[in-house]
C-alpha cells in the first residue's frame, strides 16, 4: 500500500526540548503539503500546511520545513510539551489531482 | 472540534453484514473524502465526492461504495463484511478551492 507501517517510528523528547519530525514524500509533482496530529482514537487535527512556492511557514510553536530538491519535509515543534503526544502524519498532494497521499506516520512520546 | 460529524462512532456487527457509515461535512464545504485507517498503519485513501458527483477513487474495494446526497452529506456502505474490515473510517471534508481538508472522529467498525 501507499502508507503501511505496523511499526510506526517514534520519537521520544523531553518535555522543554525541540521535536523535529521528518517526512520523505514520493511525488516530485506534489506542490502542496500538510501536517496533522492524531491523538489516540480521535481523528487527524490539521497543525500547518506549506506549499511548494515556499521552503518554510511558521505557525504557533511549530514551523514547518520543506526541501524540494530531497522530497523531504520536517516539522519542527517547539517548547515540547505532554499534550504534544501524539501520531504525527505529513500528507501530500498534487497540483491538478485531489487525493492527498499520507505518510507511514511518527509517534511522538514527551518524557516528563 | 472540526466541524466534520461522523456517525456512529462505534460499530459492532459480525461477519456477512452490511452497515452504513454517515459523514456530515463542515458547513459550506462540498467535497468529501473517505479514508480507512487500520491499527497502526497509516491512513488509506479510498474514495472523494464533490457536490454530489464522485471525483476521485482510491483503495476502494468493490464491496464498499459511496454517494453524496443533494444536502453534501455522504454515506458509506461496507457490505459483506470481512474481519479485515475492522478499522477506523474516517471522513474528511474539504471547501471549494482550498487544499486543507478537515477530519471528523471517525467511526470505529469491529467485525466479529
Amino acid at each position: 500500500g501507499e502508507n503501511v507501517g505496523l511499526h510506526l517510528p517514534t520519537l521520544s523528547v523531553q518535555e522543554g526540548d525541540n521535536s523535529i519530525i521528518n517526512c520523505a514524500y514520493s511525488n516530485s509533482a506534489s506542490d502542496y503539503f500538510i501536517w496533522y496530529k492524531q491523538e489516540s482514537g480521535k481523528g487527524p487535527q490539521f497543525i500547518i500546511d506549506i506549499r511548494s512556492n515556499m521552503d518554510k511557514r511558521q505557525g504557533q510553536r511549530v514551523t514547518v520545513l520543506l526541501n524540494k530538491t530531497v522530497k523531504h519535509l520536517s516539522l519542527q515543534i517547539a517548547a515540547t510539551q505532554p499534550g504534544d503526544s501524539a501520531v504525527y502524519f505529513c500528507a501530500e498532494k498534487a497540483s491538478g489531482t485531489y487525493k492527498y497521499i499520507f505518510g507511514t506516520g511518527t509517534r511522538l512520546k514527551v518524557l516528563a | 472540534d472540526s466541524g466534520v460529524t461522523q456517525t456512529p462512532k462505534h460499530l459492532i456487527t459480525a461477519t456477512g453484514q452490511r452497515v452504513t457509515l454517515r459523514c456530515s461535512p463542515r458547513s459550506g464545504d462540498l467535497s468529501v473524502y473517505w479514508y480507512q485507517q487500520s491499527l497502526d498503519q497509516g491512513l488509506q485513501f479510498l474514495i472523494q465526492y464533490y457536490n454530489g458527483e464522485e471525483r476521485a477513487k482510491g483503495n476502494i474495494l468493490e464491496r464498499f461504495s459511496a454517494q453524496q446526497f443533494p444536502d453534501l452529506h455522504s454515506e458509506l456502505n461496507l457490505s459483506s463484511l470481512e474481519l479485515g474490515d475492522s478499522a477506523l473510517y474516517f471522513c474528511a471534508s474539504s471547501a471549494e478551492g482550498r487544499n486543507t481538508i478537515y477530519f471528523g472522529e471517525g467511526s470505529w467498525l469491529t467485525v466479529v
